[in-house]
């Protein structure tokens, strides 16, 4: 089991749908970033939050838009994905951003586009 | 931003001790080592963390030379379940965190 929960574990959907992932940590990190991994490659970083304002956006198209409600939760809001998309997303967090406090993952969220 | 290089792949044996080195030429002053394991259909684990010279917790021990420009991730006496994906990583805080490419570990019977 990880502190960090991502939602859903697998997600298929079609090009023309609208979908969200989430991630869920309560040790009271205050950065939290999304990745994404494709198959037997390194993780790759999207976006950092850091104390609920985004920090860093890794010039990820626009059909992938963050959000962070709140200091616990991380959302990724999907829309027009292409089958190039289909890969593992993965959420951290750490301490925050400055320090150099090692970042929490979940298990990601399997994402497969049709 | 310091690139790192690692081994693509490396064997071993259970009860082996393994090493896997990672090159960084061009850390800088405030950047840390990290190293992370990963199985598959699992996000990274931190396994440990180091500045310089000699850290070691439960499961790993990370040597640092004085120039900081390579680190080494040493498991003692592997099982079949240390066979993954260590990833080496160098950078200051959260920012800009590149993983390499990685190394995978396959521990045999």
């Amino acid at each position: 089991d990880t502190e960090v929960t991502q939602t859903p574990k697998h997600l298929v959907m079609g090009m023309t749908n609208k979908k969200s992932l989430k991630c869920e940590q309560h040790m009271g990190h205050r950065a939290m970033y999304w990745y994404k991994q494709k198959a037997k490659k390194p993780p790759e970083l999207m976006f950092v939050y850091s104390y609920e304002k985004l920090s860093i956006n890794e010039s990820v198209p626009s059909r992938f838009s963050p959000e962070c409600p709140n200091s616990s939760l991380l959302n990724l809001h999907l829309h027009a994905l292409q089958p190039e998309d289909s890969a593992l997303y993965l959420c951290a967090s750490s301490q925050d951003q400055v320090s150099n406090q090692p970042q929490h993952f979940g298990d990601g969220t399997r994402l497969s586009i049709l | 931003l310091a690139k790192t290089t690692q081994p693509i792949s490396m064997d071993s044996y259970e009860g082996q001790e393994v090493n896997i080195t990672c090159s960084h030429n061009n850390i800088a002053t405030n950047d840390y080592i990290t190293w992370y394991q990963q199985f598959p259909s699992q996000g990274p684990r931190f396994i440990i963390q180091g500045y310089k010279t000699k850290v070691t917790n439960e499961v790993a021990s990370l040597f640092i030379p004085a120039d900081r420009k390579s680190s080494t991730l040493s498991l003692p006496r592997v099982s079949l379940s240390d066979t993954a994906v260590y990833y080496c990583l160098v950078n200051t805080g959260g920012f800009k965190t590149i993983f390499g490419a990685g190394t995978r570990l396959f521990v045999k019977a």
